[in-house]
């Protein structure tokens, strides 16, 4: 079956700029989490969906940074405002049952650029 | 903070021979480790998983072994394979972290791994 899309792959943008980056889920996988790699840097969790309950937005590194999940697949990560610190590539995941099976499911990412 | 650490950032094995790729924790609540492989241009993939009631999990030619006592867990691959060639990350799961029990994980900074033919 289909794993988990993103779009675009690449962005280029100017500082000061929004961006919005999308993320399809596979079908049925009930969580979601966005998470990001800078240069040299591991993996840096985000933000978390999980079916109608509150996401957790704990990894947000500023309120420029949000996201939503439409009708419990396909979610968008918003950036207002970027700043060059904002490059790096973004990865999205999902997963059956976050509280059961814990293994995530990567997209292949959207490697943001801003100038 | 970096809770989960990788120090090693390259690792270069010839064929046939054994990869051991390390990760340190800090955070003793962590209760699940996982090893994700990631080529490059492609999202990470899962590879193998470890919970923290158990020292070593096979699967193939790749085994983990945990050693709580020092916050220390390894990926071994035998026999090492050219088309194991991969940047490699560990994590970890926190079973308290925002309150609930699911999956965030936390990586470490990742191993790249060249495999010589």
């Amino acid at each position: 079956g289909a794993g988990v899309s993103q779009s675009p792959s690449n962005k280029v943008t100017e500082k000061g700029k929004d961006v919005e980056l999308r993320c399809d889920p596979i079908s049925g996988h009930t969580a979601l989490y966005w998470y990001r790699q800078s240069l040299g840097q591991g993996l840096e969790f985000l933000i978390y969906f999980q079916g109608n309950s509150a996401p957790d937005k704990s990894g947000l590194p500023s309120d420029r940074f949000s996201a939503e999940r439409t009708g419990g697949s396909v979610s968008t990560l918003t950036i207002q405002r970027t700043q060059q610190e904002d490059s790096a590539v973004y990865l999205c995941a999902s997963s059956v049952s976050a509280s059961v099976i814990y293994e995530q499911y990567f997209g292949p990412g959207t490697r943001l650029t801003v100038t | 903070d970096q809770q989960v650490k990788q120090n090693s950032p390259s690792l270069s094995v010839q064929e046939g021979r054994i990869s051991i790729l390390n990760c340190d924790y800090t955070n003793s609540m962590f209760d699940y480790f996982l090893w994700y492989k990631k080529y490059p241009a492609e999202g990470p993939t899962f590879l193998i998983s470890i919970s923290s009631i158990k020292d070593k999990n096979e699967d193939g030619r790749f085994t983990v072994f945990l050693n709580k006592s020092a916050k220390h867990l390894s990926l071994h691959i035998v026999p090492s394979q050219p088309g194991d060639s991969a940047v490699y990350f560990c994590a970890a799961k926190d079973p308290l972290t925002g309150g609930t029990s699911y999956g965030k994980l936390t990586f470490g900074q990742g191993t790249i791994l060249t495999v010589h033919p």
